[in-house]
């Protein structure tokens, strides 16, 4: 059971906009900012958003990130097929003094 | 740019413990630019965070809370390593074991995200 909660499964054709949500409480996402890492089969997490809406060079701004509370989402706009990865959440807790993650979306480009 | 690369045994028996190494080059990990830390993947399940270290922060460490009485994170200056110990492992434990590195040299650094990752290492712990 993950401290981060997402959805297992999203889903979208190309061209589209998808959003992938991310629910934590007051000690995460409420204290901190939230990171998103996409990771595609067999293959090392890459960051894709960091510190508040942040991207690492080579990350196309059509992704973004967002928070509101203690939950927090992912928007891709003008999806591609090489977008079908899974996504993660992540965040510091206070309360647990450590990094945590949400199990992972599927993100599938139809 | 950095590069890391895990090292260690690919087998493991129950009871005994897990010793991983991440060989980084393209910069020190003494350096106050960078914050190092490991994360696992169970086969076919999500991403877990094990700990993090800051070799020059006094080599300030943080833990998993489920992991910490069997965790250990340390670092050789001399060889630009860092390591991981894993005690009294279980099936459980089987994973892909990644390192990671946050890069903070143009900020603080917060330890609460990687922007470096090695490949990874596959892990099995079985008898």
């Amino acid at each position: 059971q993950s401290v981060l909660t997402q959805p297992p499964s999203a889903s979208g054709t190309p061209g589209q906009r998808v959003i992938i949500s991310c629910s934590g409480g007051k000690s995460n996402i409420g204290s901190n900012t939230v990171n998103w890492y996409q990771q595609f089969p067999g293959m090392a997490p890459k960051l894709l958003i960091y510190r508040r809406n942040q991207r690492p060079s080579g990350v196309p701004d059509r992704f973004s990130g967002s928070k509101s509370g203690t939950s927090a989402s992912l928007a891709i706009s003008g999806l591609q097929s090489e977008d079908e990865a899974d996504y993660y959440c992540a965040a510091w807790d206070d309360s647990l003094n450590g990094q945590v993650f949400g199990g992972g979306t599927k993100l599938t480009v139809l | 740019q950095l590069h890391l690369q895990e090292s260690g045994p690919g087998l493991v028996k129950p009871s005994e413990t897990l010793s991983l190494t991440c060989t980084v080059s393209g910069g020190s990990i003494s350096s106050s630019d960078y914050y190092w830390g490991w994360v696992r993947q169970a086969p076919g399940k999500g991403l877990e965070w094990i700990g993090s270290l800051g070799v020059f922060y006094s080599e300030k460490t943080y833990y998993n809370p489920s992991l910490k009485s069997r965790v250990a994170i340390s670092a050789d200056r001399s060889t630009n390593q860092f390591s991981l110990e894993l005690t009294s492992v279980t099936a459980a434990d089987t994973a892909v074991y990644f390192c990671a590195g946050e890069d903070c040299t143009l900020t603080s650094c917060s330890a609460d995200y990687f922007d470096y990752w090695g490949r990874g290492t596959l892990v099995t712990v079985s008898s």
